[in-house]
């Protein structure tokens, strides 16, 4: 079936240093990948998304490019602060015959002061 | 605007017992989502709504099932509880994009989980 993979696992970084995470996606009908970012105890929230038509997004220290033909996306973090430090969730999403969005299983980041 | 709220935040229970898990938005929007969280598995879905009165199959619905009561409440009900659905459940909503294309997703608002263990 449909999946999305996403690497690394677990990411450490010293402050300042960038962080990159990568995902991949099966299902070519997918148009819609966004990033979430969950703290401790919270439940997950929208940093970043981009959608089929775009192959890049910037939003101030985060940035997601995604490659459509490879059939993957990456999120970057530049100038990683200690508050950067939780767990991150790429997804692939698509609506087309029903509704369906798959979650990577996560990759969590600790940002060393 | 409280957002997504669910209740309760944590519940025990035995083998076989039944409950329901209560979901709220007040963002007006049409769709809502019902995801559970397993370590090292990220968010499956459950059930989602796509609009009032409508309800539809995830990836996981066995167990388990909905009720769209209103625009505003989503309930996902465990008739008969078993150990393998001790996990931490997440209600979201969503709204599509205004002016785009109905096949398109649009940011998902999540509650902040009940945590659920059956023993």
């Amino acid at each position: 079936g449909e999946n999305v993979e996403q690497h690394p696992s677990t990411l450490s970084v010293q402050e300042g240093d960038s962080a990159v995470i990568k995902c991949t996606y099966s299902d070519s009908a997918s148009n819609y990948f966004p990033w979430y970012k969950q703290e401790l105890g919270k439940g997950p929230q929208l940093i970043i998304d981009i959608r089929s038509n775009v192959g890049e997004k910037k939003d101030q220290r985060i940035a997601v490019t995604l490659n459509k033909t490879a059939k993957h996306f990456s999120l970057h973090i530049t100038e990683t602060q200690p508050e950067d430090s939780a767990v991150y969730f790429c997804a692939a999403s698509m609506k087309t015959g029903g509704f369906k969005t798959i979650f990577g299983a996560g990759t969590r980041l600790f940002v060393k002061a | 605007n409280a957002g997504v709220t669910q209740t309760p935040k944590f519940q025990v229970l035995k083998t076989g017992q039944s409950m329901t898990l209560q979901c709220a938005q007040d963002m007006n929007h049409n769709s809502m989502y019902w995801y559970r969280q397993d370590p090292g598995m990220g968010l499956r879905l459950i059930y989602y709504s796509a609009s009032e009165g409508t309800t539809d199959k995830g990836e996981v619905p066995n167990g388990y099932n909905v009720s769209r009561l209103n625009k505003r409440e989503f309930s996902l009900r465990l008739e008969s509880a078993a150990p393998s659905q001790t996990s931490v459940y997440f209600c979201a909503s969503s709204e599509p994009p205004s002016g785009g294309p109905v096949t398109t997703d649009n940011e998902q608002f999540f509650g902040p989980g009940t945590r659920l263990t059956v023993l």
